[in-house]
C-alpha cells in the first residue's frame, strides 16, 4: 500500500525567502506525482504534475524534482509572495484503478 | 467551462439521516473519485468510479455507497449519518486515458452530523 508523507506538517517564512517543501513515498512504481495547492475552504488545484520518466518540471516560480529511485519529491517556490499562502499537497498517481493516493499537505505562511 | 459541480456546499445532518451529496463533471472524464479530508489525516479516498458503469472501494468505503449515474454524475450517500463522518467532501475527475492528467477537484461539501 503506498504511503505519502510530507513533513513539516507548518512551515512559516519571511516574504522573498525560498521554499522548500518535501514528500516521500514509498512504493515506487507510479505514473506520476502531482503538486496541488489548497487554499482554506476550497477544493484542490494542481499546480505540477511530474511523469514517471522526468526528472523535474517548472511552472514559473515553481520547480519540482522526482527522485523515484530515493521515493522523494520536492517543490520549490523561489522568492516567495504573502499570496503562496496556502496548503501545498503532493499526490502520487498509479495505474491500477487510477488512483491516487495523497500526502497530509505542509501549510504554507508567508509573512510580509 | 464549469468542470467538477459539487452540490451542497453545506450541510447539517442529524445521526441516523440519510443524505446524498452530488457531483457532476462537464469534461467529458472517464475515472471519478470522492475523498473525505479530516484535520491531520490528508485526503482520503471513499469510493471511485475508473469508468463508466464501474465503482471501486477505496481506502475508507464503510458506511458509504456510491452511484456513477452516467458519464458525467457519481454520488456518493451516507445511508445512516454518523458523527465519525463530519468531514469535507471533495470530488474529483479525470480523464484516465494517459499518464500525464492532471486531476480536477470540485470545492467541497462540509458536512456536519451531530
Amino acid at each position: 500500500k503506498q504511503e505519502v508523507t510530507q513533513i513539516p506538517a507548518a512551515l512559516s517564512v519571511p516574504e522573498g525567502e525560498n521554499l522548500v517543501l518535501n514528500c516521500s513515498f514509498t512504493d515506487s512504481a507510479i505514473y506520476n506525482l502531482q503538486w496541488f495547492r489548497q487554499d482554506p475552504g476550497k477544493g484542490l488545484t494542481s499546480l505540477l504534475l511530474i511523469q514517471s520518466s522526468q526528472r523535474e518540471q517548472t511552472s514559473g516560480r515553481l520547480n519540482a524534482s522526482l527522485d523515484k529511485s530515493s521515493g522523494r519529491s520536492t517543490l520549490y517556490i523561489a522568492a516567495s509572495q504573502p499570496g503562496d499562502s496556502a496548503t501545498y499537497l503532493c499526490a502520487t498517481f498509479k495505474a491500477a484503478g487510477n488512483k491516487l493516493t495523497f500526502g497530509g499537505g505542509t501549510r504554507v505562511l508567508v509573512k510580509p | 467551462n464549469a468542470g467538477v459541480t459539487q452540490t451542497p456546499k453545506f450541510q447539517v445532518l442529524k445521526t441516523g439521516q440519510s443524505m446524498t451529496l452530488q457531483c457532476a463533471q462537464d469534461m467529458n472524464h472517464n475515472s471519478m473519485y470522492w475523498y473525505r479530508q479530516d484535520p491531520g489525516m490528508g485526503l482520503r479516498l471513499i469510493y471511485y468510479s475508473a469508468s463508466e458503469g464501474t465503482t471501486d472501494k477505496g481506502e475508507v468505503p464503510n458506511g458509504y455507497n456510491v452511484s456513477r449515474l452516467n458519464k458525467r454524475e457519481f454520488s456518493l450517500r451516507l445511508e445512516s449519518a454518523a458523527p465519525s463522518q463530519t468531514s469535507v467532501y471533495f470530488c474529483a475527475s479525470l480523464e484516465g486515458l494517459r499518464r500525464d492528467e492532471k486531476l480536477f477537484f470540485g470545492s467541497g461539501t462540509q458536512l456536519s452530523v451531530l
